[in-house]
Order: C-alpha cells, then sequence, then structure tokens
C-alpha cells in the first residue's frame, strides 16, 4: 500500500464550486504539505503544517484553505473554484528536521483538477 | 529568496549511455539540502537521490551520482547506463537547514527522453 495517498486522483469541475481535495499518510510523519504544479513551473508550496494544531502559509495561498484533521490527514479546500486553479496537486510529508531523513518529503501520486 | 535553475528544459540520450542534468542555485545559507526528484508519465514525484551541503563528498545512489560543487552553487545529476525507465521529467529541489522553512524550493525541470 502506497504510503501517501491521495483522493480523488482526478477531478472536473465548475467555476464556482467548492472542492475538497484529501491526503492520507501512513508514514508516521508529522509534516504535511500541499503543492500545486503547472506546466513550465515547476512545484510551488500552498500551505503546510507541523503538527495537528499548525497551519502556516505558503508562497501562493489566496483562494486556498487547508485543514488538519488528524496526524494523518491534511486537506486542501478551494472554496470557489475558478479556471486558473486548473492544475496538478501534489501532498507531501516529512519527519522533524534532524529526524532521521526529515529533510526529505514524499510524495503522494497528485490529484488532476479541471476548472471549466 | 532561494532560486533553483534548471536551464535544459529538454535532454536526449541513448540507452546505455550518459548524461548530465544540469541545476545551479542561488542562496545565501551555508546549511541547506538538495534533491533530485524524478516525474515520470505516472506523475508521482519520486526520490531520486539527496545531498547535505556540509557533506563534501557526492551523494550516489546505484547509476545515479551527484557533482555538488557548493561554491559555483552547482548540483548536477549523472544518470550512468541510462535505461528506457529514465525517461521522466527531472526536478531539481532546494530546502533550506532552518526548522521553519520547511519548504522545497523546484527547478522547472528538465525532460528527459532516452533513445534505442
Amino acid at each position: 500500500d502506497a504510503d501517501v495517498t491521495q483522493t480523488p486522483r482526478n477531478r472536473i469541475t465548475k467555476t464556482g464550486k467548492r472542492i475538497m481535495l484529501e491526503c492520507s499518510q501512513t508514514k508516521g510523519h508529522d509534516r504535511m504539505y500541499w503543492y500545486r504544479q503547472d506546466p513550465g513551473l515547476g512545484l510551488r508550496l500552498i500551505y503546510y503544517s507541523f503538527d495537528v494544531k499548525d497551519i502556516n502559509k505558503g508562497e501562493i495561498s489566496d483562494g486556498y484553505s487547508v485543514s488538519r484533521q488528524a496526524q494523518a490527514k491534511f486537506s486542501l479546500s478551494l472554496e470557489s473554484a475558478i479556471p486558473n486553479q486548473t492544475a496538478l496537486y501534489f501532498c507531501a510529508t516529512s519527519d522533524f528536521l534532524g529526524q532521521g531523513d526529515g529533510d526529505t518529503q514524499y510524495f503522494g501520486p497528485g490529484t488532476r483538477l479541471t476548472v471549466l | 529568496a532561494q532560486t533553483v535553475t534548471q536551464s535544459q528544459p529538454e535532454m536526449s540520450v541513448q540507452e546505455a549511455e550518459t548524461v548530465t542534468l544540469s541545476c545551479t542555485y542561488d542562496t545565501s545559507e551555508s546549511d541547506y539540502y538538495l534533491f533530485w526528484y524524478k516525474q515520470p508519465p505516472s506523475r508521482q514525484m519520486i526520490l531520486v537521490i539527496r545531498q547535505e551541503a556540509y557533506k563534501q563528498q557526492n551523494a550516489t545512489e546505484n547509476r545515479f551520482s551527484v557533482n555538488f560543487q557548493k561554491a559555483a552553487k552547482s548540483f548536477s545529476l549523472k544518470i550512468s547506463d541510462s535505461q528506457l525507465g529514465d525517461a521522466a521529467m527531472y526536478f531539481c529541489a532546494y530546502r533550506s537547514d532552518t526548522g521553519t522553512a520547511s519548504k522545497l524550493t523546484f527547478g522547472t525541470g528538465t525532460r528527459l527522453q532516452v533513445t534505442l
């Protein structure tokens, strides 16, 4: 079984709809991240969380919100989807820096979101 | 802010040959981590190799090795004995050593083609 899972894998929605992307992990990591990938731009950080009570904005958080329901679950919401939020979304996890391979982030399989 | 530059949008290599992918970065920090991730058509982000900046020895993982030049801020990936399964997008990424600065900064990627 995969260590980091994302649901759904693909989603098509319409402008103005609320969308939630979910991420679960079995790696036992405390830190979780949401990234967005656009063609030609690499991956950019949307939000990250160091533990259940900690939420931090990344470089492109406008239009998004997150919820850390448990150590293993981190959800990304688009409150009112717009076409330029069409992208590939990745969840990632890591251990604490200085703990094992805490500098390394492990990625889920990605969710392809299309907003019409 | 840190930046990562991959100046080769596309590269091609023949099976069994060696190819080197380039990556340069800009930072004022002295301690950090560098990574190469592979993204095959399945779109999964797979860690290929990691390098700790305080280590002078270049990291190696089987057929993959890096040439880390800290003074030049260069971190190239060498793939030896290239295989068809190596065909993918390759992303170079930087991570600060600061505990609260957990984000990965990615380059824009290099698409590697492997030909027979």
